[in-house]
């Protein structure tokens, strides 16, 4: 079962523009995941927001978190060709220690 | 530092056939996992381990899969009699456990099932 739902499902920007996700979530949580995935690979991962951050940065990347709403944006700023790809938020419940993958937004930088 | 090896890539069999995935883990990461992921979705956890210890198999469908982790590094995924439904890709990742909680992915192994 997915807990996380990402939207939008499919995302086309130019190179150079943001690109933004978000992620709802059912239940409550410990931390929340972001991943990649390049077309027929493995799954990278990109950054972790436990559930007492409202912020985190990582390079390019902005994670925002709001347990209140459950739900979280990926920013990816100055987007580039190689930015494109799948990206999946994954979520941590308080409940256990299972990691639980949303259905993932497919992005596609244009150069 | 090698990351996380499966086997084989790809797979094609008829359905009814039994097929195997292997997977080793990076050196040193304790919980390893098996996902599911159809196409166009996100992963779907089958089973984690810690160490040898199955811990989570709530989602693996225990009539035709089963997995085993021997000494608590390699582990095996196995189909028997494969079906139509079960072509996906089968995604390995381990990880450090509490202490370091990001998932490490191989590349997967995809099979078709005709």
């Amino acid at each position: 079962s997915q807990q996380g739902e990402e939207d939008p499902q499919a995302l086309s920007i130019q190179e150079g523009e943001n690109a933004t996700m978000n992620c709802s979530y059912k239940t409550s949580i410990n931390n929340l995941q972001w991943y990649r995935q390049n077309s027929g690979r493995g799954l990278v991962h990109l950054i972790l927001i436990r559930s007492n951050e409202r912020e985190k940065h990582s390079g390019r990347l902005r994670v925002t978190l709001d347990t209140s709403k459950k739900s979280s944006s990926l920013l990816i700023t100055a987007s580039r060709a190689a930015d494109t790809a799948s990206y999946f938020c994954a979520t941590k419940e308080t409940s256990g220690s299972r990691l639980t993958f949303g259905e993932g937004t497919q992005l596609t930088v244009n150069p | 530092e090698a990351g996380v090896v499966q086997s084989p890539r790809y797979k094609i069999i008829e359905k009814k056939q039994p097929v195997a995935f292997w997977c080793n883990p990076i050196s040193g990461h304790n919980t390893l996992y098996w996902y599911r992921q159809n196409l166009g979705q996100g992963p779907e956890l089958l089973i984690r381990y810690e160490n040898e210890e199955a811990v989570d198999d709530s989602q693996l469908p225990k009539d035709r899969f089963s997995a085993e982790r021997l000494k608590g590094v390699d582990s095996t995924l196995k189909i028997q009699p494969a079906e139509l439904g079960d072509s996906a890709v089968y995604l390995c990742a381990s990880s450090f456990g509490q202490a370091r909680e990001e998932l490490f992915f191989g590349e997967g192994s995809r099979l078709t099932v005709l």
